[in-house]
Protein backbone atom coordinates (compact mmCIF):
# COMPACT_ATOMS: atom_id res chain seq x y z
CA UNK A 1 0.00 0.00 0.00
CA UNK A 2 1.19 3.79 -0.65
CA UNK A 3 1.66 5.03 2.84
CA UNK A 4 2.13 8.26 4.53
CA UNK A 5 4.88 9.35 6.31
CA UNK A 6 4.99 10.12 10.43
CA UNK A 7 8.36 10.90 12.05
CA UNK A 8 8.38 7.58 14.51
CA UNK A 9 7.98 10.77 17.57
CA UNK A 10 7.62 14.07 18.62
CA UNK A 11 8.51 15.35 22.07
CA UNK A 12 7.30 18.10 24.64
CA UNK A 13 7.32 19.79 27.87
CA UNK A 14 3.76 20.71 29.21
CA UNK A 15 2.47 23.37 28.29
CA UNK A 16 4.35 23.63 24.69
CA UNK A 17 3.39 23.33 21.34
CA UNK A 18 4.12 20.06 19.25
CA UNK A 19 3.44 19.59 15.25
CA UNK A 20 3.40 16.07 13.87
CA UNK A 21 3.74 16.11 10.04
CA UNK A 22 2.19 13.52 7.70
CA UNK A 23 3.78 13.50 4.30
CA UNK A 24 1.91 12.00 1.47
CA UNK A 25 2.26 12.06 -2.67
CA UNK A 26 0.38 13.30 -5.19
CA UNK A 27 -2.12 10.05 -5.41
CA UNK A 28 -3.32 10.85 -2.39
CA UNK A 29 -3.19 14.14 -0.03
CA UNK A 30 -1.52 15.86 -3.11
CA UNK A 31 -4.41 14.52 -5.33
CA UNK A 32 -7.04 16.41 -2.34
CA UNK A 33 -8.18 14.01 -0.56
CA UNK A 34 -8.98 15.03 2.91
CA UNK A 35 -6.45 14.23 5.52
CA UNK A 36 -7.82 13.16 9.17
CA UNK A 37 -6.41 12.73 12.57
CA UNK A 38 -6.84 9.70 15.16
CA UNK A 39 -5.62 9.51 18.35
CA UNK A 40 -4.56 5.95 20.47
CA UNK A 41 -4.61 5.42 23.99
CA UNK A 42 -2.95 1.93 25.11
CA UNK A 43 -6.61 -0.38 25.82
CA UNK A 44 -8.80 2.56 24.31
CA UNK A 45 -10.72 2.95 20.99
CA UNK A 46 -9.26 5.70 18.71
CA UNK A 47 -10.82 8.49 18.61
CA UNK A 48 -11.49 11.34 15.98
CA UNK A 49 -9.11 14.57 16.62
CA UNK A 50 -9.35 16.01 13.31
CA UNK A 51 -11.67 15.47 10.15
CA UNK A 52 -11.25 17.06 6.49
CA UNK A 53 -8.12 18.40 6.95
CA UNK A 54 -9.15 20.70 9.80
CA UNK A 55 -11.93 20.71 11.44
CA UNK A 56 -12.81 19.39 14.70
CA UNK A 57 -15.29 17.17 16.07
CA UNK A 58 -17.64 18.28 18.98
CA UNK A 59 -15.92 17.83 22.03
CA UNK A 60 -12.37 17.84 20.76
CA UNK A 61 -10.69 20.51 22.89
CA UNK A 62 -9.40 23.65 20.26
CA UNK A 63 -5.75 23.01 21.45
CA UNK A 64 -5.45 20.17 18.70
CA UNK A 65 -5.81 21.96 14.93
CA UNK A 66 -4.97 20.63 11.40
CA UNK A 67 -3.89 21.50 8.05
CA UNK A 68 -2.83 20.73 4.92
CA UNK A 69 -0.41 22.50 2.09
CA UNK A 70 0.52 20.42 -1.26
CA UNK A 71 1.35 16.86 -0.34
CA UNK A 72 1.64 17.35 3.37
CA UNK A 73 -0.32 18.01 6.33
CA UNK A 74 0.02 18.52 9.80
CA UNK A 75 -1.14 18.56 13.53
CA UNK A 76 -0.71 20.97 16.28
CA UNK A 77 -0.86 20.98 20.10
CA UNK A 78 -1.02 23.66 22.36
CA UNK A 79 -0.70 23.85 25.66
CA UNK A 80 0.50 20.20 26.05
CA UNK A 81 -0.86 18.42 29.07
CA UNK A 82 0.40 15.04 30.34
CA UNK A 83 -2.51 13.00 28.76
CA UNK A 84 -1.77 14.02 25.48
CA UNK A 85 0.70 11.32 25.64
CA UNK A 86 -0.29 9.15 22.88
CA UNK A 87 0.28 7.65 19.40
CA UNK A 88 -1.23 9.82 16.95
CA UNK A 89 -2.37 8.83 13.02
CA UNK A 90 -3.14 10.46 10.02
CA UNK A 91 -5.25 9.09 7.23
CA UNK A 92 -6.16 9.74 3.80
CA UNK A 93 -7.14 7.84 0.31
CA UNK A 94 -5.02 7.05 -2.50
CA UNK A 95 -6.22 6.43 -5.80
CA UNK A 96 -3.34 4.06 -6.80
CA UNK A 97 -3.99 0.68 -8.08
CA UNK A 98 -7.83 0.41 -7.02
CA UNK A 99 -7.85 2.76 -4.38
CA UNK A 100 -7.38 2.51 -0.93
CA UNK A 101 -7.38 3.80 2.80
CA UNK A 102 -3.65 4.90 4.18
CA UNK A 103 -2.43 5.37 7.48
CA UNK A 104 0.53 6.83 8.15
CA UNK A 105 2.82 4.95 10.60
CA UNK A 106 2.20 6.67 13.80
CA UNK A 107 3.80 9.23 15.87
CA UNK A 108 4.47 8.76 19.21
CA UNK A 109 3.85 11.94 21.37
CA UNK A 110 5.92 11.77 24.64
CA UNK A 111 5.11 14.70 27.49
CA UNK A 112 8.17 15.39 28.74
CA UNK B 1 -24.84 7.44 21.61
CA UNK B 2 -23.63 5.66 18.67
CA UNK B 3 -21.06 2.48 19.77
CA UNK B 4 -19.31 -0.41 17.94
CA UNK B 5 -19.02 -2.80 21.23
CA UNK B 6 -16.30 -5.64 19.77
CA UNK B 7 -16.11 -9.44 21.09
CA UNK B 8 -13.17 -10.07 23.95
CA UNK B 9 -9.61 -11.73 22.98
CA UNK B 10 -9.24 -14.34 21.66
CA UNK B 11 -6.43 -16.88 22.23
CA UNK B 12 -5.91 -19.51 18.98
CA UNK B 13 -3.83 -22.26 18.16
CA UNK B 14 -1.85 -21.95 14.42
CA UNK B 15 -4.12 -23.38 11.89
CA UNK B 16 -7.34 -22.63 14.11
CA UNK B 17 -10.45 -19.86 13.04
CA UNK B 18 -11.22 -16.96 14.49
CA UNK B 19 -14.89 -14.86 14.25
CA UNK B 20 -14.39 -10.82 15.62
CA UNK B 21 -17.92 -9.14 16.36
CA UNK B 22 -18.29 -5.76 16.11
CA UNK B 23 -22.10 -4.40 17.17
CA UNK B 24 -23.20 -1.48 16.35
CA UNK B 25 -25.61 0.46 18.33
CA UNK B 26 -27.39 4.02 18.17
CA UNK B 27 -27.67 4.65 14.78
CA UNK B 28 -29.04 2.59 11.52
CA UNK B 29 -26.38 0.02 10.90
CA UNK B 30 -26.91 -0.43 7.23
CA UNK B 31 -26.19 3.24 6.42
CA UNK B 32 -22.66 3.64 7.31
CA UNK B 33 -20.07 1.02 5.93
CA UNK B 34 -17.98 -0.46 8.27
CA UNK B 35 -13.95 -0.43 8.13
CA UNK B 36 -11.76 -3.35 9.32
CA UNK B 37 -8.07 -1.97 10.42
CA UNK B 38 -5.44 -3.96 12.31
CA UNK B 39 -2.46 -2.99 14.69
CA UNK B 40 0.22 -5.72 14.46
CA UNK B 41 2.30 -5.68 17.79
CA UNK B 42 4.81 -2.74 17.58
CA UNK B 43 3.13 -1.56 14.42
CA UNK B 44 0.89 1.01 13.10
CA UNK B 45 -2.76 1.10 11.89
CA UNK B 46 -3.07 -1.18 8.28
CA UNK B 47 -6.48 -0.79 6.66
CA UNK B 48 -7.93 -4.13 5.68
CA UNK B 49 -10.70 -3.00 3.75
CA UNK B 50 -14.60 -2.48 4.40
CA UNK B 51 -17.66 -3.80 4.01
CA UNK B 52 -20.98 -2.32 2.46
CA UNK B 53 -23.71 -2.42 4.98
CA UNK B 54 -26.36 -1.78 2.48
CA UNK B 55 -25.40 -4.21 0.02
CA UNK B 56 -23.13 -7.02 2.27
CA UNK B 57 -20.67 -6.30 -0.71
CA UNK B 58 -16.97 -6.59 1.00
CA UNK B 59 -13.63 -5.17 -0.34
CA UNK B 60 -10.16 -6.36 0.79
CA UNK B 61 -6.87 -4.70 0.64
CA UNK B 62 -4.26 -6.73 -0.98
CA UNK B 63 -2.64 -8.80 1.50
CA UNK B 64 -5.86 -9.37 3.31
CA UNK B 65 -7.61 -11.73 0.60
CA UNK B 66 -8.33 -15.01 0.62
CA UNK B 67 -8.17 -16.11 5.02
CA UNK B 68 -9.91 -13.08 5.56
CA UNK B 69 -13.53 -12.82 5.30
CA UNK B 70 -16.13 -9.65 6.37
CA UNK B 71 -19.81 -10.80 6.77
CA UNK B 72 -22.58 -8.87 8.31
CA UNK B 73 -25.84 -10.09 10.20
CA UNK B 74 -28.25 -7.14 9.23
CA UNK B 75 -30.92 -8.22 12.13
CA UNK B 76 -28.64 -8.27 15.01
CA UNK B 77 -26.41 -4.69 13.31
CA UNK B 78 -23.68 -6.63 13.61
CA UNK B 79 -20.74 -7.21 10.93
CA UNK B 80 -17.79 -9.91 11.80
CA UNK B 81 -14.24 -10.78 10.60
CA UNK B 82 -13.34 -14.32 10.40
CA UNK B 83 -9.96 -15.04 10.20
CA UNK B 84 -8.75 -18.71 9.19
CA UNK B 85 -5.75 -20.63 8.73
CA UNK B 86 -4.47 -18.56 11.35
CA UNK B 87 -0.34 -18.01 11.34
CA UNK B 88 1.13 -16.14 14.22
CA UNK B 89 1.70 -13.34 11.90
CA UNK B 90 -2.22 -12.93 12.50
CA UNK B 91 -1.42 -11.80 16.18
CA UNK B 92 -2.49 -8.44 16.56
CA UNK B 93 -5.48 -5.87 17.62
CA UNK B 94 -8.44 -6.01 15.09
CA UNK B 95 -10.43 -2.97 15.20
CA UNK B 96 -13.74 -2.27 13.40
CA UNK B 97 -14.72 1.11 12.30
CA UNK B 98 -17.54 3.01 11.14
CA UNK B 99 -17.51 4.96 7.81
CA UNK B 100 -18.65 8.38 8.79
CA UNK B 101 -20.31 8.09 4.96
CA UNK B 102 -20.00 11.49 3.21
CA UNK B 103 -17.42 10.67 1.02
CA UNK B 104 -14.37 11.51 2.57
CA UNK B 105 -12.79 8.02 3.90
CA UNK B 106 -13.15 9.03 7.93
CA UNK B 107 -14.14 6.69 10.10
CA UNK B 108 -16.15 8.40 13.29
CA UNK B 109 -16.26 5.95 15.54
CA UNK B 110 -14.30 2.90 16.60
CA UNK B 111 -15.05 -0.15 18.12
CA UNK B 112 -12.60 -1.03 21.52
CA UNK B 113 -10.51 -3.25 19.50
CA UNK B 114 -10.11 -7.22 19.94
CA UNK B 115 -6.71 -8.85 20.85
CA UNK B 116 -6.42 -11.91 18.79
CA UNK B 117 -2.97 -14.24 19.70
CA UNK B 118 -2.02 -16.79 17.60
CA UNK B 119 0.61 -19.58 19.83
CA UNK B 120 1.16 -22.69 20.03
Amino acid sequence: QSGLTQPPSVSGAPGQRVTISCTGSNTNIGAGFAVHWYQLLPGTAPKVLIYGNSNRPSGVQDRFSGSKSGTSASLAITGLQAEDEAEYYCQSYDNSLRGHVVFGGGTKLTVL
Amino acid sequence: QVHLVQSGSELKKPGASVKVSCKASGYTFNNYAVNWVRQAPGQGLEWMGWINTDTGNPTYVQGFTGRFVFSLDTSVSTAYLQISSLKADDTAVYFCARDRGILDYAMDVWGQGTTVTVSS
